[in-house]
């Protein structure tokens, strides 16, 4: 079956330019998560929805950072303002219960961000 | 809070060697612990998970892990390295109930499978 899927899986922006990446989640699957993946480290989680419920945000960087998953599927992170230090592997990951710790989270392959 | 240390950010085997990838992590709770590989330009996928049943787990191509409490860690394993091992393996924590499973990640170990 279909897996995660992430648009576009590379991004080049000019500093201070708006971007948004899409991510389109196994179908049903209620918990969807955006993680952050500089250069040579590990994915750092940056926010969590449960069906259209953003529950937790506390690893948006800033507040250039915007995700939203309206109807409880597709998942939009928008990152305002670009900067530098955006630069990085945005992957999108979803599971099919809600909280639950030993729930797999199935990943997406990722947008590539390079700003210029 | 939750925290994942990996061992050697690289590690290099010849084909057919033991491969031995190491994870210790720090939890305020009883872990759930998971491996995951990733191949150039593509996303994550996982090797196996510890739930808190069985402490020896066993996950695809080959690869187990052990979770040993006292010593807080859940070594990576396989017997006999292929080619096709070559690739960045994460080791990661969940936080549990209160935060919708999260994961914490180390930094990764990046295998090198030599022939």
């Amino acid at each position: 079956g279909a897996g995660v899927s992430q648009s576009p899986r590379y991004k080049v922006a000019k500093r201070g330019q708006d971007v948004a990446l899409r991510c389109d989640p196994i179908s049903g699957h209620v918990s969807l998560f955006w993680y952050q993946q500089a250069l040579g480290q590990g994915p750092e989680f940056l926010t969590y929805f449960q069906n259209e419920a953003q529950l937790d945000k506390s690893g948006l960087p800033s507040d250039r950072f915007f995700a939203e998953r309206p109807e409880g599927s597709v998942s939009t992170l928008k990152i305002q303002r670009t900067q530098q230090e955006d630069s990085a592997v945005y992957l999108c990951a979803s599971s099919p219960m809600r909280a639950g710790g030993q729930e797999t989270q199935y990943f997406g392959p990722g947008t590539r961000l390079l700003v210029l | 809070a939750q925290s994942v240390t990996q061992l050697g950010s690289h590690v290099s085997v010849s084909e057919g060697a033991l491969v031995l990838l190491r994870c210790n992590y720090s939890s305020s709770v009883p872990p759930y612990l998971f491996w995951y590989v990733q191949y150039p330009n593509q996303g994550l996928q996982l090797l196996l998970k510890y739930t808190s049943a069985a402490t020896l787990v066993k996950g695809i191509n080959g690869f187990e892990a052990e979770f040993k409490k006292s010593e807080t860690s859940f070594h990576l394993t396989k017997p006999s390295a292929h080619m096709s091992d070559a690739a960045e393996y994460f080791c990661a924590v969940s936080a549990g109930l209160n935060a919708g499973n999260m994961l914490t990640f180390g930094g990764g170990t990046r295998l090198m499978v030599k022939p």
